[in-house]
């Protein structure tokens, strides 16, 4: 069984640009969930998307977005990079609905660099 | 809010010796998970084990332990016999919460 699938795994770009990132979640998991892991925040939450639909949001300003797909593939999209938004991200499927306690599959992240 | 402390940034264990990875936790919710990810330099989570805020025991996972003390708010990992594929970050984070609640995590190194 595959499991998470995250591109690129890595990219650089520079400030004011744009990315989008995309995750491939296991086959018959409906929730992703984005992470933002960072030597001095940590992990921190980004959002949840369950069935085409952000179900969680972190506390992340309009510059993060993301969407989910009908087959439950999901992209998240920052703009206007900024030199902070240098970071591993981390895309995790769950077969569980939202608030469910329950295992998260991670996928291996996509690291970001903004120079 | 929810909030996790661990408070070893990092640690050095010889090969073969139990670890105990320590995790403190606050949250206001009745109703809550507790979950324990090691993360390789890879980068990517690996889900070690599971302890809900109701289970009367304390969960096991082949060499992996969960020492769940719900008055003194506290999960430590317990790993048997550590090996030195054992070295990595492990986290320890909570639900439900808006996503999960991740601790700073505690860098584990095992020497042959």
């Amino acid at each position: 069984k595959a499991g998470v699938t995250q591109t690129p795994r890595y990219l650089i770009k520079t400030r004011g640009q744009q990315v989008t990132l995309s995750c491939s979640p296991i086959s018959g998991h409906r929730s992703v969930s984005w992470y933002q892991q960072t030597p001095g925040q940590g992990l921190q939450f980004l959002f949840e998307y369950f069935s085409e639909t952000q179900r969680n949001k972190g506390n992340f300003p309009g510059r993060f977005s993301g969407r989910q797909f009908s087959n439950s593939r999901s992209e998240m999209n920052v703009s206007t990079l900024e030199l902070g938004d240098s970071a591993l991200y981390l895309c995790a499927s769950s077969p569980y609905g939202p608030r469910d306690t329950g295992e998260l599959f991670f996928g291996e992240g996509s690291r970001l660099t903004v120079l | 809010a929810q909030k996790i402390t661990q408070t070893q940034p990092g640690m050095f264990v010889q090969e073969k010796e139990a670890v105990t990875l320590d995790c403190t936790y606050d949250t206001s919710d009745p109703s809550y998970g507790l979950f324990w990810y090691k993360q390789p330099s890879s980068g990517e989570m690996i889900f070690l084990i599971y302890q809900g805020s109701y289970d009367q025991q304390n969960a096991t996972e082949g060499r992996y332990s969960l020492n769940f003390q719900k008055a003194r708010k506290s999960a430590n990992l317990v790993i048997s016999a550590s090996q030195l594929g054992d070295s990595a970050m492990y986290f320890c984070a909570m639900s439900p919460s808006d996503g999960l609640t991740f601790g700073k995590g505690t860098h584990l190194i095992i020497q042959p």
